[in-house]
C-alpha cells in the first residue's frame, strides 16, 4: 500500500513570492491534514480537508489556504512569503473523522525554504 | 483552547533499559490517545493508540497506559533499542488536532 506522497521535497523561494505544495492521500482516506513544523519545534495544524470541503483551520494567517480535489488530494498555497514561514511542512490522511479520531498517516513532508 | 505537555522534554537511557514519557492534557472531552514517532528526517509514525474506553493496551516492546480521570497518558517503552532513539509526540484527540511538543528520546549502546 503506498503512503502519503508529498511534493516537492524541496522548495525554495523568497520573500514575497507564493508556494504550493501537494500531498496524494492513502487510497481510500478521505481526509487530509496540513501541519507546519518549525526547526526543532513540535507540529501547529494548519487545515484539514475532507470531502472537499475545508472542516477546521489553525491560528494561521488567511495567507495560508489550501484545497481539497475530487480524487481527495490536496494543495496548500502559501501567498506573500515572509521569512518565518521556513519549515517543514506535513501533510497526514485518515479516514473520515467521526465522533472519535481516527489515526493520521503522515508523509515526510516538504521543507521550504524562504531566502 | 487545549492544552498538551509532555514530560520530560529530553530522556537518555542506556540500552536495554526502559523509559516512560507522560503526556498531559486539559480537554476532557478527549477520547483519542495516540502517540507518534518522529525519525531524523521522516515524518512522524503513528506506533501506539488507545480509546477512553480502554485503560491499557500493549503492543510487543511498547505500551500505553490512560488515566482520564488525571487527564495524562503515558508511553512504556520497554527493553529500549538505538533504533528506538527519536522524538515521539503525543496528540490528545479533538478536531483542533494539537500535537505535544515533543520528546527526544536518546538511546545510549
Amino acid at each position: 500500500e503506498a503512503g502519503v506522497t508529498q511534493s516537492p521535497t524541496h522548495l525554495i523561494k523568497t520573500r514575497g513570492q507564493q508556494a504550493t505544495l501537494r500531498c496524494s492521500p492513502i487510497s481510500g482516506h478521505t481526509s487530509v491534514y496540513w501541519y507546519q513544523q518549525a526547526l526543532g519545534l513540535g507540529l501547529q495544524f494548519l487545515l484539514w480537508y475532507d470531502e472537499g470541503e475545508e472542516r477546521n483551520r489553525g491560528n494561521f494567517p488567511p495567507r495560508f489556504s489550501g484545497r481539497q480535489f475530487p480524487n481527495y488530494s490536496s494543495e496548500l498555497n502559501v501567498n506573500a512569503l515572509e521569512l518565518e514561514d521556513s519549515a517543514l511542512y506535513l501533510c497526514a490522511s485518515s479516514f473520515r473523522q467521526g465522533y472519535s479520531n481516527q489515526p493520521q498517516h503522515f508523509g515526510d513532508g516538504t521543507r521550504l525554504s524562504i531566502l | 483552547g487545549e492544552n498538551v505537555e509532555q514530560h520530560p522534554s529530553t530522556l537518555s537511557v542506556q540500552e536495554g533499559d526502559s523509559a516512560v514519557i507522560k503526556c498531559t492534557y486539559s480537554d476532557s472531552a478527549s477520547n483519542y490517545f495516540p502517540w507518534y514517532k518522529q525519525e531524523l528526517g521522516k515524518g512522524p509514525q503513528l506506533i501506539i493508540d488507545i480509546r477512553s474506553n480502554v485503560g491499557e493496551k500493549k503492543d510487543q516492546r511498547i505500551a500505553v497506559t490512560l488515566n482520564k480521570t488525571a487527564k495524562h497518558f503515558s508511553l512504556h517503552i520497554t527493553e529500549t533499542q538505538p533504533e528506538d532513539s527519536a522524538v515521539y509526540f503525543c496528540a490528545p484527540g479533538g478536531q483542533n488536532f494539537v500535537f505535544g511538543p515533543g520528546t527526544r528520546l536518546s538511546v545510549l549502546p
